[in-house]
């Protein structure tokens, strides 16, 4: 079945180092691909999105591409701040016609200054 | 504001009590589910709805129920509750039941303890 793979956390990193937060997939057909964001005691925000292979979705300085030949959306910024700190989590949709998400097990960020 | 609510934000239930999660969207999403997350594992879901009167079990529905009588609202009952139940459990919708392509609307959550 369809399943989504992140690299293990906690991340921690000093202000302004880049980042990269691995995600791999396994799907049948085509899927979209999600990052999702988690900030300390509040639900999961889209983060960023791509539909199509070598798509590339962008948002508040994170950047993933969708890699078909990979089968990976990794997720990058070239200069985190400590409002960065938070659980990042990486999706892809389910397919079968309906809109179903299924969810990495979550990357946690830590950024210190 | 529009979005996802859901009520209550935390819940401290005992063994074998029963007790229902609101959820409610204002934006006229067709799909809504249910997840629940626990450490390491990431979000489950539960239970999904394509539309009003139809429901369908995700990976974990054993111990729920729902139902789905309006566009807006999606409550998840849980019958007898037991410890294995204890987790936040996130309410999300989605404007289109047959695209992939759009991101989920999630609530804030509610924490669920159960001893």
């Amino acid at each position: 079945g369809n399943s989504v793979t992140q690299m293990e956390g906690p991340v921690t990193l000093s202000e302004e180092a880049f980042l990269t937060i691995n995600c791999t997939y396994t799907a049948t057909g085509y899927p979209s691909l999600f990052w999702y964001v988690q900030y300390p005691g509040e639900g999961l925000q889209l983060l960023l999105k791509a539909t199509k292979a070598d798509d590339k979705g962008s948002n508040k300085g994170f950047e993933a591409t969708y890699r078909k030949e990979t089968t990976s959306f990794h997720l990058e910024k070239g200069s985190v701040q400590v409002s960065d700190s938070a659980v990042y989590f990486c999706a892809l949709s389910g397919g079968g016609g309906y809109n179903k998400l299924i969810f990495g097990a979550g990357t946690r960020l830590a950024v210190h200054p | 504001n529009a979005g996802v609510t859901q009520t209550p934000k935390f819940q401290v239930l005992k063994t074998g009590q029963s007790m229902t999660l609101q959820c409610a969207q204002d934006m006229n999403h067709e799909y809504m589910s249910w997840y629940r997350q626990d450490p390491g594992m990431g979000l489950r879901l539960i239970h999904y709805s394509v539309g009003a009167g139809i429901t369908d079990q995700g990976e974990v529905p054993n111990g729920y129920n729902v139902s789905r009588s309006t566009t807006e609202d999606f409550p998840l009952r849980l019958l007898s509750a037991a410890p294995s139940q204890t987790s936040v459990y996130f309410c999300a919708s989605s404007p289109m039941r047959t695209s992939g392509s759009y991101g989920y609307t999630f609530g804030s959550g509610t924490r669920l303890t159960v001893v």
